[in-house]
């Protein structure tokens, strides 16, 4: 297996703009999680799905930030309206079990830049 | 907060020789994990202690789990250069998901 697949890896956008992350999870895992992670606050849990069924979604900074996951392998994160604090590098992981109980499998990250 | 700390922050250390970090956590947890991240890629994970665990090695890694004082440890014997990473613990308390420290910077200089 590839592994969690996310794209883009480097993104730059200008204030007031529509970003969309992309994540491809490991074939046959049930979880899907989104983190963010900056310097100041370290990783912090956005949302998770299972069975692509968000779970919870109190990670969620505020309105402007949404996910998807329309089927088993893709899932989406979108900002809209992106602001600069939302730079920051967003990580997707999926796990075959509950998120706790289990190995969490990392992509390599979107590196997100608003300017 | 709920989140594992990991203690040092940062360690410098030569090749060859060990390190270790600290974990604290605050409320009763279900298993606890360790994972890495090199510079600029995502977290890999390292290992898993459950909470009626007391030690577990892999391969020159090895953990504590001391469910009585909240706290783990991880030990890297023998060093190497390519253990330059962060490292982070991450607390399962039974909601069905992790929660991750703040990290431990480890440079390793050969």
């Amino acid at each position: 297996d590839a592994g969690v697949i996310q794209s883009p890896r480097h993104e730059v956008t200008e204030m007031g703009q529509e970003v969309t992350l992309r994540c491809k999870p490991i074939s046959g895992h049930d979880y899907l999680f989104w983190y963010r992670q900056t310097m100041m606050r370290g990783l912090e849990l956005l949302i998770y799905f299972n069975n692509n069924v968000p779970i919870d979604d109190s990670g969620m900074p505020e309105d402007r930030f949404s996910a998807k996951m329309p089927n088993a392998s893709f899932s989406t994160l979108k900002i809209q309206p992106s602001e600069p604090r939302d730079s920051a590098v967003y990580f997707c992981a999926s796990s075959l079990m509950a998120g706790g109980a289990d190995t969490q499998y990392f992509g390599p990250g979107t590196r997100l830049t608003v300017l | 907060s709920q989140q594992g700390e990991e203690d040092p922050q940062a360690l410098s250390i030569q090749e060859g020789e060990n390190a270790t970090m600290n974990c604290s956590y605050k409320t009763s947890i279900n298993n606890l994990q360790w994972y890495r991240q090199n510079s600029g890629r995502g977290l890999v994970h390292l290992i898993l202690i459950r909470s009626n665990e007391r030690e577990k090695h892999s391969g020159r890694l090895r953990v504590t789990l001391d469910t009585s004082k909240k706290s783990s440890s991880l030990l890297i014997t023998a060093s190497r250069a390519a253990d330059t990473a962060s490292y982070f613990c991450a607390t399962d308390y039974g909601n069905n998901r992790l929660a991750f420290g703040k990290g431990n910077q480890v440079v390793v200089i050969p």
